[in-house]
């Protein structure tokens, strides 16, 4: 079945350090990715988004995210963390620019310490 | 420029009650989407329009959820009557669809509680 998965949960990283989230997609070809952000109260804003090319894109507040057909993987990373990057962070993939369906994954909550 | 507007923020009603979403998408924007997010889980569509047609509407419980878009801009979801399951947010988003990639951009969401 077409999947997209996010396997942590929940990650805490102390402000300053680097942070990587995970995900990985089920899908017979390659779909369009997205990672987008949601802070409490607050709708879905997209941080950035693959289409092809250059494996390695780079998106608002800092983040990246880079694309392994390999291991069907979009992992996020950011090298140095804020407080204020502390919010619910969400993969997902629409199938194509005719199908406009957006499948997300559950989601990873990210805290940050001082 | 003003986001996608959602009303109320919240709702808290009992079962069997019947209860209404309201969504005002960015001017401009011709498609519009619903989406439910349960706790802990990620935003799953419920239905999209393009301008006043419902283009996809297969994942909307049609016994007791309904919607519209009247002219092509606000749009209204309905769930009459609630049921317990129903306690989620109730997320709306909308794009301006020009023949390629088309960002949607959400609104804060309607979080129902039903008791």
């Amino acid at each position: 079945a077409q999947s997209v998965t996010q396997p942590d949960i929940h990650i805490t990283v102390s402000e300053g350090a680097s942070l990587e989230l995970r995900c990985n997609y089920s899908y017979g070809a390659t779909p369009y990715l997205f990672w987008y952000v949601q802070s409490p109260g607050q709708g879905l804003q997209l941080l950035l988004k693959y289409f092809s090319g250059d494996t390695l894109v780079q998106g608002i507040k800092g983040f990246e995210a880079e694309f392994k057909r390999s291991q069907s993987s979009f992992n996020l990373r950011k090298p140095s963390v804020h407080w204020s990057d502390a919010a619910e962070y969400f993969c997902a993939v629409q199938l194509d620019f005719g199908n406009e369906k957006l499948t997300f994954g559950t989601g990873t909550r990210l805290t940050i310490i001082p | 420029e003003a986001g996608v507007v959602q009303s109320p923020r919240y709702k808290i009603i009992e079962k069997k009650q019947p209860v209404a979403f309201w969504c005002n998408p960015i001017s401009g924007h011709n498609t519009l989407y619903w989406y439910l997010q349960n706790l802990g889980q990620g935003p799953e569509l419920l239905i999209r329009y393009e301008n006043e047609e419902a283009v996809d509407d297969s994942q909307l419980p049609k016994d007791r959820f309904s919607a519209e878009r009247l002219k092509g801009v606000d749009s209204t979801l309905k769930i009459q009557p609630a049921e317990l399951g129903d306690s989620a947010v109730y997320l709306c988003a909308s794009s301006f669809r020009a023949g390629s990639y088309n960002e949607q951009f959400f609104g804060p969401g309607t979080r129902l509680t039903v008791l």
